[in-house]
């Protein structure tokens, strides 16, 4: 199952919403894993099973979508938001697979 | 406080070997799975092995299938990736993460990599 992730590069104002996608080749219901990723550093889990924030996450960040279609949003941009996300499917079994990412920037 | 410490990465030749490590603390090293994901340099994320918690079974992409061994010592905590006939493709940072189930998932810790550079 691959995962494609759009855009590659978004570029939104600090305090806007940002909306990023997340494409799975086949259906895999809601195992799906979002992270976060900043210069220098290991990623962070944000939301596993497509909507369910992980511990100390803040509320600005959600997740949405079943199936094949995947969304996470971030309302409210603050300046440490602005890093490269990462989608991952986990459905039934490995292999599993990451997107390729999308870099957020500030506009 | 979960914490993953990594070890073992070098600069190694084609061809070679390397063992990584991952010291594990903070939760109950058995009853979650354990996996490695790697990052090669400017690129995302790729995901290489799992340990399951439960069953003791293990899964590698097809990139490192024949290749790459992982394993886990349960009485020190440690998880384990046998690298070889390493290739110039498996340079890369080599993240160890906690998996947030039993079974082979999500990943919610992750330590802070240990970089393997395969060059001549």
């Amino acid at each position: 199952i691959g995962v494609t992730q759009s855009p590659v590069t978004l570029s939104v104002s600090p305090g806007e919403t940002a909306t990023l996608s997340c494409r799975a080749s086949q259906g895999v219901a809601s195992n799906i894993a979002w992270y976060q990723q900043k210069p220098g550093q290991a990623p962070s889990l944000l939301i596993f099973g497509a909507s369910d924030r992980a511990t100390g996450v803040p509320a600005r960040f959600s997740g949405s979508g079943y199936g094949t279609e995947f969304t996470l949003t971030i309302s409210s941009l603050q300046s440490e938001d602005f890093a490269v996300y990462y989608c991952q499917h986990y459905h039934y079994r490995p292999p599993y697979s990451f997107g390729q990412g999308t870099k957020l920037e500030v506009k | 406080e979960v914490q993953l410490v990594e070890s073992g990465g070098d600069l190694i030749q084609p061809g070679g070997s390397l063992r990584l490590s991952c010291a594990a603390s903070g939760f109950t090293f058995t009853d979650y799975a354990m996996s490695w994901v790697r990052q090669a340099p400017g690129k995302g994320l790729e995901w290489v092995s799992s340990f399951s918690g439960s069953s003791d079974t293990t899964y590698y992409s097809d990139s490192v299938k024949g290749r790459f061994i992982i394993s886990r010592d349960s009485s020190k905590n440690t998880l384990f990736l046998q690298m070889n006939s390493l290739r110039a493709e498996d340079t890369a940072i080599y993240y160890c993460a906690k998996d947030q189930f039993l079974f082979p998932a999500n990943f919610d810790f992750w330590g802070r990599g240990t970089l393997v550079i395969v060059s001549s």
